[in-house]
């Protein structure tokens, strides 16, 4: 199994700039979540997909922010434009849909640099 | 008051000592705690969890869930080099069917010779 596979790895960009963050999650896996990270705010959930509909957004920080998933193995998160507030690195982690005990499993991460 | 509270560190211990995480968490309703393990500039693996009170224990890593004190801790016995790390304490808010997890800011670890 590949694991939770991201990309681009790193993401270095100018203000005012789109950036889009892609994802493909554990196959077999139907939860989908979208994270970031940083020193100042630790681990934060943004968004998250079950079967591919967005049960939770209200971590997305405003409406720059979007994140999609049109099917069972592909996900995007958004930012448009971008600012260098947004830099973090940004997770995405997948799961199976079946209750409070099932591991998260996280990708590589993408290093994003707002310039 | 934040959701899942831990010090960030970072704490020291010597090598072969016992390492002692501390988590507290707001909800009453949480359902399960996992710890995960960060190793710098990587992704977060899961180490433990638990949803019971008392302890639980896999080799090295035992958990202990104290629901009434809203209180989780990981113990890390004999701990080594490579224990040296950010430990994620993290608690599912159940909702509907979801799995949604609230992480702490983590407490970084370092295990010294």
């Amino acid at each position: 199994d590949a694991g939770v596979i991201q990309s681009p790895r790193h993401e270095v960009t100018e203000m005012g700039q789109e950036v889009t963050l892609r994802c493909k999650p554990i196959s077999g896996h139907n939860s989908l979540f979208w994270y970031r990270q940083t020193m100042m705010r630790g681990l934060e959930l943004l968004i998250y997909f079950n079967n591919n509909v967005p049960i939770d957004d209200s971590g997305m920080p405003e409406d720059r922010f979007s994140a999609k998933m049109p099917n069972a193995s592909f996900s995007t998160l958004k930012i448009q434009p971008s600012e260098p507030r947004d830099s973090a690195v940004y997770f995405c982690a997948s799961t199976r849909l079946a209750g409070a005990y099932n591991e998260q499993f996280f990708g590589p991460g993408t290093r994003l640099t707002v310039l | 008051q934040k959701e899942v509270e831990q010090n960030s560190g970072p704490l020291s211990v010597p090598e072969g000592a016992i390492a002692s995480l501390n988590c507290t968490y707001s909800d009453r309703g949480s359902q399960s705690f996992f710890w995960y393990r960060q190793y710098s500039g990587k992704s977060p693996e899961l180490i433990m969890f638990i949803y019971s009170n008392g302890d639980k224990e896999d080799g090295r890593f035992t958990a202990q869930l104290n629901k009434a004190s809203q209180y989780v801790s990981l113990l890390i016995r004999d701990s080594q080099p490579s224990d040296s790390a950010t430990y994620l304490c993290a608690v599912n808010i159940l909702a509907g069917t979801a799995s949604k997890l609230t992480f702490g800011t983590g407490t970084r670890l370092q295990v010294t010779l």
